[in-house]
C-alpha cells in the first residue's frame, strides 16, 4: 500500500460513544498532521506532529485526542463528541515540518455525530 | 476570519474552453501559494505553486498567475478537459508556517 491511509472512511456514533481514527503513511516522511473539514469552511489545521512529537494544537477541544505512537502512524481518539463536530476528517503528511507545501492527505474519514 | 478566500463556490466551462479559478488573501506575510484538487472521496493532492518572487508559474495546461498588490492569485486551466472535474483548493503559507485553506471552488468541465 502506498501513499496515505485512513480508516475508517465513513463512521457514525453517537454523543456518548468513544472511537478512534487511524492514519498512516508509506512516504518515509516524519511530520503527520489532523485537518479537519466542515461543509462550506476551510479545512481547519487541529494538530501537528513532528518526529512523533506534537508541535501544535489548534486550540482544539479536549475530547479530540490525537495520539503518534511511531512516524507512519497517527491516531485520532474520540469520545463525547457534539453534532457540530461532524465533518471530513482528513490526516496529511509531510517530509518534515518546515516543508508543510508538500503535504500528502489521506483519503478523509466522513464523520457523523448523532 | 477567513485569510484565505475561494468566492466563488462553482464553476462550469465547457471543454476545450480556459477555466479560470480565483483565490484572495488577506495576509501579506503569504510567501508561498499552492492549488490542490480534490476528486470525491479522495484527498487533495498537489497540483501547482507560486513563490511570492515570482508573478506566473507554468506547469503544461495548469498556470497560476500572481498579483500580490491585489492580494489576488488564479489558476488557468487550458484546454479544460472532463477529466480537471474536481474540487479546487487555493492555499497559502508563511515562512514555514501552517497552510491556510480556501473553502474551494468546484469545477465542471462539461464534455
Amino acid at each position: 500500500e502506498t501513499g496515505v491511509t485512513q480508516t475508517p472512511r465513513h463512521l457514525v456514533m453517537g454523543m456518548t460513544n468513544k472511537k478512534s481514527l487511524k492514519c498512516e503513511q508509506h512516504l518515509g516522511h516524519n511530520a503527520m498532521y489532523w485537518y479537519k473539514q466542515s461543509a462550506k469552511k476551510p479545512l481547519e489545521l487541529m494538530f501537528v506532529y513532528n518526529f512523533k512529537e506534537q508541535t501544535e494544537n489548534n486550540s482544539v477541544p479536549s475530547r479530540f485526542s490525537p495520539e503518534c505512537p511511531n512516524s507512519s502512524h497517527l491516531f485520532l481518539h474520540l469520545h463525547t463528541l457534539q453534532p457540530e463536530d461532524s465533518a471530513l476528517y482528513l490526516c496529511a503528511s509531510s517530509q518534515d515540518r518546515l516543508a508543510p507545501d508538500t503535504q500528502y492527505f489521506g483519503p478523509g474519514t466522513r464523520l457523523t455525530v448523532l | 476570519d477567513q485569510q484565505v478566500k475561494q468566492n466563488s463556490p462553482s464553476l462550469s466551462v465547457q471543454e476545450g474552453r480556459i477555466s479560470i479559478l480565483n483565490c484572495d488573501y488577506t495576509n501579506s506575510m503569504f510567501d508561498y501559494f499552492l492549488w490542490y484538487k480534490k476528486y470525491p472521496a479522495e484527498g487533495p493532492t498537489f497540483l501547482i505553486s507560486i513563490s511570492s518572487i515570482k508573478d506566473k508559474n507554468e506547469d503544461g495546461r495548469f498556470t497560476v498567475f500572481l498579483n500580490k498588490s491585489a492580494k489576488h492569485l488564479s489558476l488557468h486551466i487550458v484546454p479544460s478537459q472532463p477529466g480537471d472535474s474536481a474540487v479546487y483548493f487555493c492555499a497559502a503559507l508563511s515562512g514555514a508556517n501552517n497552510l491556510f485553506f480556501g473553502t474551494g471552488t468546484r469545477l465542471t468541465v462539461i464534455p
